[in-house]
């Protein structure tokens, strides 16, 4: 009964440096979220799937984030020329019941921490 | 836009107390639901409760019940008997379009 899983759970890198952070959703479950948090403050939307398109990436900062889901289950989030201001927890979450509906229980994973030098 | 509001950045209670955590919401929606999460030092959200912004009756889910007051638009979460487990940062969110918008959150700290 295996929830949703992120690696690494920490990431250290350097300024300017290419990261890739993975989530491995609920098996099934037909939407995944990417989320950012930041120190002391709640969780803030960065992008969802359904399936394997992405039906919302109004949440992504800049050019320098991009996010896959080449076959509809596991998630890649990939950040280019990192900076300091990208340090922060992120996070994943995978649900069942397609967005667009009222009720959307989301099922999130650990996180990773990702600290940019 | 969709906006959550959390006005109190930590409590405290005793150990066995109630306690309410406030969220007051901003949409122009008819339709929408209202979600509670906990996130433990451990890092993970853990869902709590949800309200329907249409459903009769307030929510409620063993010791969470929801504090639904639509025409003020805010949705409290009360937590009866408060364990020393309860300590954790616990987050009012709103759906929107399938994201959730989160707000600020309340770090609750149960005294034994």
């Amino acid at each position: 009964g295996a929830g949703v899983s992120q690696t690494p759970s920490n990431k250290v890198t350097e300024k300017g440096k290419y990261v890739e952070l993975r989530c491995d959703p609920i098996s099934g479950h037909t939407a995944l979220y990417w989320y950012r948090q930041s120190l002391g403050q709640g969780p803030e939307f960065l992008i969802y799937f359904q399936g394997t398109g992405a039906a919302d990436d109004s949440g992504l900062p800049n050019d320098r984030f991009f996010a896959v889901r080449p076959e509809g289950s596991v998630s890649t989030l990939k950040i280019q020329r990192t900076e300091r201001g990208d340090s922060a927890v992120y996070l994943c979450a995978s649900s069942l019941i397609p967005p667009g509906g009222e009720v959307n229980e989301q099922f999130f994973g650990p996180g990773t921490r990702l600290t940019v030098l | 836009a969709q906006k959550i509001t959390q006005t109190q950045p930590g409590m405290f209670v005793q150990e066995k107390e109630a306690v309410t955590l406030d969220c007051t919401y901003d949409t122009s929606d008819p339709s929408y639901g209202l979600f509670w999460y906990k996130q433990p030092s451990s890092g993970e959200m853990i869902f709590l409760i949800y309200q329907g912004s249409y459903d009769q009756q307030n929510a409620t889910e063993g010791r969470y019940s929801l504090n639904f007051q639509k025409a003020r638009k805010s949705a409290n979460l009360v937590i009866s008997a408060s364990q020393l487990g309860d300590s954790a940062m616990y987050f009012c969110a709103m759906v929107d379009w399938g994201k959730l918008i989160f707000g600020q959150g309340t770090e609750l700290s149960v005294k034994p």
